[in-house]
């Protein structure tokens, strides 16, 4: 089956840098890939994803990359802020039995020091 | 406008019994998902299913087993809790159609003791 590593698991920036998340893949017939943000005590949230026909995508101060070929995709946050502060989770989508589901990666636990 | 409802937000059981752990989604979605977050794992699949009476085993189904008798409900049964079972369950939905991310319940603390 699909397996996801993520890295690094722990990642503390200063206000104001940017933070970066990696994760690799094996499955090559993984299409789509979502990454979520989970707040202490709260559920994952969807904040961005990217299917495999696009190579970037950005939202404001989020961006994912993918490179298909190496098979990694990567989280960018610029001009991060306390409140980016959480755990998150990068997934890629396995298909089966008439549906498909998300593989996760372990998480990051991303802490932004003011 | 909560989604995905999760009966209990902690629950505490004793070592032995049989458990309920309850999902609902309000939003007509095939798709709904078991899975357990661990310190250190991440999230694992425990069963999901695509269908009304359809279940399919995830990556660790073992004591476990489910029910979905209404589009709408998703139930995980703990069989015998055991101590190992300890963790956060988290249920999820999506559509079938298409690749989408899932939406989340708030997850259920269960302690076995």
């Amino acid at each position: 089956g699909e397996n996801v590593e993520q890295h690094p698991s722990t990642l503390s920036v200063q206000e104001g840098d940017s933070a970066v998340i990696k994760c690799t893949y094996s499955d090559s017939a993984s299409n789509y890939f979502p990454w979520y943000k989970q707040e202490l005590g709260k559920r994952p949230q969807l904040i961005i994803d990217i299917r495999s026909n696009v190579g970037e995508k950005k939202d404001q101060r989020i961006a994912v990359t993918l490179n298909k070929t190496a098979k990694h995709f990567s989280l960018h946050i610029t001009e991060t802020q306390p409140e980016d502060s959480a755990v998150y989770f990068c997934a890629a989508s396995t298909s089966g039995a008439g549906s498909y589901q998300l593989t996760f990666g372990k998480g990051t636990k991303l802490s932004v020091i003011p | 406008d909560v989604k995905v409802t999760q009966s209990s937000r902690y629950l505490v059981k004793r070592t032995g019994e049989k458990v309920f752990l309850e999902c609902v989604q309000d939003m007509d979605h095939e798709n709904m998902f078991w899975y357990r977050q661990d310190p250190g794992l991440g999230l694992r699949l425990i069963y999901f299913s695509y269908d009304v009476k359809m279940k399919e085993k995830g990556d660790i189904p073992e004591g476990y087993s489910v029910s979905r008798e209404k589009k709408e409900r998703f139930s995980l049964i703990l069989e015998s809790a055991s101590t190992n079972q300890t963790s956060m369950y988290l249920c999820a939905s999506s559509l079938n159609r298409g690749r989408n991310g899932y939406t989340f319940g708030s997850g259920t603390r269960l302690t076995v003791v």
